[in-house]
């Protein structure tokens, strides 16, 4: 079955960076688009970024574009956050998800990525 | 971008009760509309893709409805593990939006 296992997060200082990963496995990782999706504290859902099959396109959430970036290396079968210039806003459980193509079908766990001081 | 206004935020029922959540989008999205459940603690859990078709292995109690910009999702014959937080997605347009949730509790 389809599982999702993000890695990669704590507690990060404002400005500084954090990639996260998520491995992928019982699907054919290369066929399908990648979501991140994240939820602060007490907070709704969040999407932040998406990425399709081949990399070919990529689409962020305002409040993260220009700071993170989406990636993928479907040898590997794993999924990239590169996160830069953290904020204390950017505090959240961050969730990979599987696209279907793009609504989401799948999500990982997730992961809690916390900027502090 | 696209706004995804659920209503109601809160809503509470009885185990056996049939409720209705509804989610408004700004726009037009014809029927790239998602709903998830997410209970305390956990991942969200995928339910409903294309405004009505059921994901594999969501039982039957659920369904949605709508297009254009006014959906429905629809919970028959409550049980105990249905109290959850609700949340419908847009995937029309990037950048996706979420609705800010409606949390299903045991009155």
């Amino acid at each position: 079955q389809v599982q999702l296992v993000e890695s990669g997060g704590g507690v990060v200082q404002p400005g500084r960076s954090l990639r996260l990963s998520c491995a992928a496995s019982g699907f054919t990782f290369s066929n399908y688009g990648m979501h991140w999706v994240r939820q602060a504290p007490g907070k709704g859902l969040e999407w932040v970024a998406i990425i399709s099959h081949d990399e070919s396109n990529k689409y962020y959430a305002d409040s993260v574009k220009g700071r993170f970036t989406i990636s993928r290396d479907n040898s590997k079968r794993i999924l990239y956050l590169q996160m830069n210039s953290l904020r204390a806003e950017d505090t959240a459980v961050y969730y990979c998800a599987k696209g279907a193509p793009v609504y989401i079908d799948h999500w990982g766990q997730g992961i809690l990525v916390t900027v502090s001081s | 971008d696209i706004q995804m206004t659920q209503s109601p935020s809160s809503l509470s029922a009885s185990v056996g009760d049939r409720v209705t959540i509804t989610c408004r989008a700004s726009q037009v999205i014809d029927n790239y509309l998602a709903w998830f459940q997410q209970k305390a603690g956990k991942a969200p859990k995928s339910l409903i893709f294309a405004a009505s078709s059921l994901q594999n292995g969501v039982p039957s109690k659920f369904s949605g409805s709508g297009s254009e910009t006014n959906f429905t999702l629809t919970i028959s014959s409550l049980q105990p593990e249905d109290f959850a937080t609700y949340f419908c997605l847009q995937y029309n347009t990037y950048p996706i939006t979420f609705g800010q949730g409606t949390r299903l509790e045991i009155k």
